[in-house]
């Protein structure tokens, strides 16, 4: 089954909205990070966030280990903000790094 | 500091061909992961090594799959007789140390069996 379940699965915006992503994980985990996949499919890190919550710009992730989840806050959205967003998990004990299926984000003027 | 090297960044195949694809990690950086990445999907694992090492090949389809990591740098991976089912973004990325380091990936190779 799906170890790190996103939602939603898509979102429309009008440019200037706010957006709440969320990624929660089936088992327990070491950390997770959030990735941004550009339309042309390159990734780019967002945030490394074992715990707690970390901001940049107007991007702000919160993350609750204990309670298996974590959370990506957009605010005053942009239409370069449109493509995919990814959260990944890392297990306790080993390498392996399981990923969710993504937020599919649309920003509209 | 340059990142994850990819090359090709786009391959189009008909069924049975075969293709490679090739990997240069971040400097110093000992493990590097393969993924693979359908239409609409995540990125799914397909192999991971630890320097030359292969510590988790389980998700390789073997009898058509394989990936080398000869002296731990450079990584190739290689599908000997291409599927439709294979057509997908093939990524690779790499960290440094334990699982708690975080992940640096390349642009990936977009794949296309016809």
């Amino acid at each position: 089954g799906q170890q790190v379940q996103q939602s939603p699965a898509s979102l429309v915006l009008q440019e200037g909205e706010n957006a709440e992503l969320q990624c929660n994980f089936s088992t327990s985990l070491n950390s997770m990070q959030w990735f941004y996949q550009r339309p042309e499919g390159s990734l780019v890190s967002l945030f490394y966030n074992p715990s707690g919550t970390k901001q940049s710009g107007r991007l702000t992730s919160t993350t609750v280990i204990k309670e298996r989840r974590s959370s990506l806050h957009i605010s005053s959205s942009q239409i370069t903000d449109s493509g995919t967003y990814l959260c990944a998990m890392f297990r306790n004990n080993n390498n392996r790094i399981f990923f969710g299926d993504g937020t599919q984000l649309v920003v509209k003027p | 500091e340059a990142g994850v090297t990819q090359s090709p960044r786009y391959a189009v195949l008909q069924e049975g061909q075969a293709v490679s694809f090739w990997c240069d990690p971040i400097s110093g950086h000992d493990t590097l992961y393969w993924y693979q990445q359908p239409r609409d999907q995540g990125p799914q694992l397909l192999v991971y090594f630890r320097d030359e090492a292969v510590i988790d090949n389980s998700q390789l389809p073997s009898d058509r799959f394989s990936a080398v990591r000869p002296k731990g740098t450079n990584s190739t991976l290689k599908i000997q007789s291409a599927k439709q089912g294979d057509t997908a973004t093939y990524l690779c990325a790499s960290s440094f140390g334990d699982s708690n380091e975080r992940l640096f990936f390349g642009h990936g190779t977009k794949l296309s069996v016809l």
